[in-house]
């Protein structure tokens, strides 16, 4: 079955404490991206990826790091989270250039930092 | 930047009735996303529009590059439409997806 699986769903943690959201895909698609969910300010943009080793900046990217080494993996780490981040967090991919391609998103992680 | 404006932000049907969604956007764009988030659930992508008119079952979605706008409609509505429906535009240049902030649809019976 085609999807996009995020790990953990829920996380509950504490500042500071370093954290890593896996998504990986089994589509073979190019471009992923990742985005955090807040009451009143909808989905933004946090970090996307055209390709294996290709990865720019967001609306949102700051307190987040991305790697791609693997075209099927685009975690997203918080290296010393902070309350602020508390959100909702979603992981997508397409194929070839993202904009203009459907996107296919996970269940969501739900992050809450103490 | 591009800014996304949904209206209504609550709209409350009847199940039957034809619903409107509407989306404006502020800088010209390559693609325009139509997506459904059920409450408590993942976001499904409905369309993707560039020009022109989609059909889906009983969804519609439409683009107007000129004034810069979307509409989604749904004819007879039915309680399982009921969710958050957000409009998303892709720039010309940039891969960047910029969202409105949604549209929560509730279809009693």
């Amino acid at each position: 079955e085609a999807q996009v699986t995020q790990n953990p769903r829920y996380l509950i943690t504490v500042t500071g404490k370093k954290l890593t959201v896996t998504c990986s895909q089994n589509m073979n698609h190019e471009y992923m991206s990742w985005y955090r969910q807040d009451p009143g300010l909808g989905l933004r943009q946090i970090y996307y990826s055209m390709n294996v080793e290709v990865t720019d900046k967001g609306d949102v990217p700051e307190g987040y790091k991305v790697s791609r080494k693997e075209k099927r993996n685009f975690p997203l780490i918080l290296e010393s989270p902070s309350p602020n981040q508390t959100s909702l967090y979603f992981c997508a991919s397409s194929l070839g250039r993202g904009f203009n391609q459907p996107q296919h998103f996970g269940d969501g992680t739900r992050l809450s930092i103490l | 930047k591009n800014e996304v404006e949904q209206s209504p932000q609550n709209l409350t049907a009847q199940e039957g009735e034809f619903i409107t969604i509407n989306c404006s956007y502020s800088v010209g764009i390559s693609a325009l996303h139509w997506l459904q988030q059920h409450p408590g659930g993942g976001i499904v992508s409905l369309f993707m529009l560039s020009s022109g008119k989609k059909k889906h079952g009983r969804l519609i979605a439409t683009i107007n590059i000129q004034e810069k706008h979307s509409s989604l409609h749904i004819t007879a509505s039915h309680p399982r439409d009921s969710a958050v429906y957000i409009c998303a535009v892709a720039g010309g240049s940039n891969y960047k997806l910029t969202f409105g902030k949604g549209t929560l649809l509730t279809v009693n019976p």
